[in-house]
């Protein structure tokens, strides 16, 4: 089964600076697509950015944007101009085009100093 | 907007209750999960349904089961509530495989087992 790693299980960052989530994962596919969830306080899990694998240019979202490198299988999420709504568990995530099935990482916990 | 809608927010139980944990999507998806959510431990998949009347085992299927009669409705049971199940539980829906597909998510049920 697909693996996903999120290493930092906490993260801080000032308000209006930029932050860095990493995502590592495992997989044996050459097609697949990846997800970055934020899940605020409230607990709605919301989608902030999709990239799908067959496409080299990094996906981008208004203040978020990822650095996709297909060979190391990572995927990591960048935050510009960090606001306090930022603030929230964020999850990589993982899906085969082939199959139903999502994997998520351990998630990574946001937050934002004003 | 698609919405995923879980009946109970927050529920408390006690052992040895039977518990229904129900959730409803409103964009005909064929793909429905129920996940839960642990402090480090991510999203654990319990089971997922791809159609009506149709089910499978996720990570961690002990001690739960699983209903969908009609293909907008997916239900979670807890045969015989137990402590360690107390967890936050998270449904979610998708449509069919391939493509990428976004999964999307309900607000969540905090569940206690006393």
């Amino acid at each position: 089964a697909q693996t996903v790693t999120q290493s930092q299980p906490e993260m801080s960052v000032q308000e209006a600076e930029t932050v860095t989530l990493s995502c590592t994962y495992d997989t044996s596919e050459s097609d697949y697509y990846l997800f970055w969830y934020k899940q605020p306080p409230s607990r709605q899990m919301i989608l902030v950015i999709r990239q799908e694998a067959y496409k080299q240019q990094n996906a981008t979202e208004n203040r978020f944007s990822v650095n996709f490198q297909k060979a190391a299988k990572s995927f990591s999420l960048k935050i510009s101009d960090s606001q306090l709504g930022d603030a929230a568990m964020y999850f990589c995530a993982y899906s085969s085009n082939t199959g139903n099935q999502f994997y998520f990482g351990t998630g990574t916990s946001l937050t934002v100093i004003p | 907007d698609v919405k995923v809608t879980q009946s109970s927010r927050y529920l408390v139980k006690r052992t040895g209750e039977k518990v229904f944990l129900e959730c409803v999507q409103d964009m005909d998806h064929e793909n429905m999960f129920w996940y839960r959510q642990d402090p480090g431990l991510g999203l654990r998949l319990i089971y997922f349904s791809y159609d009506v009347k149709m089910k499978e085992k996720g990570d961690i299927p002990e001690g739960y089961s699983v209903s969908r009669e009609k293909k907008e409705r997916f239900s979670l049971i807890l045969e015989s509530a137990s402590t360690n199940q107390t967890s936050m539980y998270l449904c979610a829906s998708s449509p069919y495989r391939g493509q990428g597909n976004t999964i999307y998510f309900g607000e969540g049920s905090w569940l206690t087992v006393v």
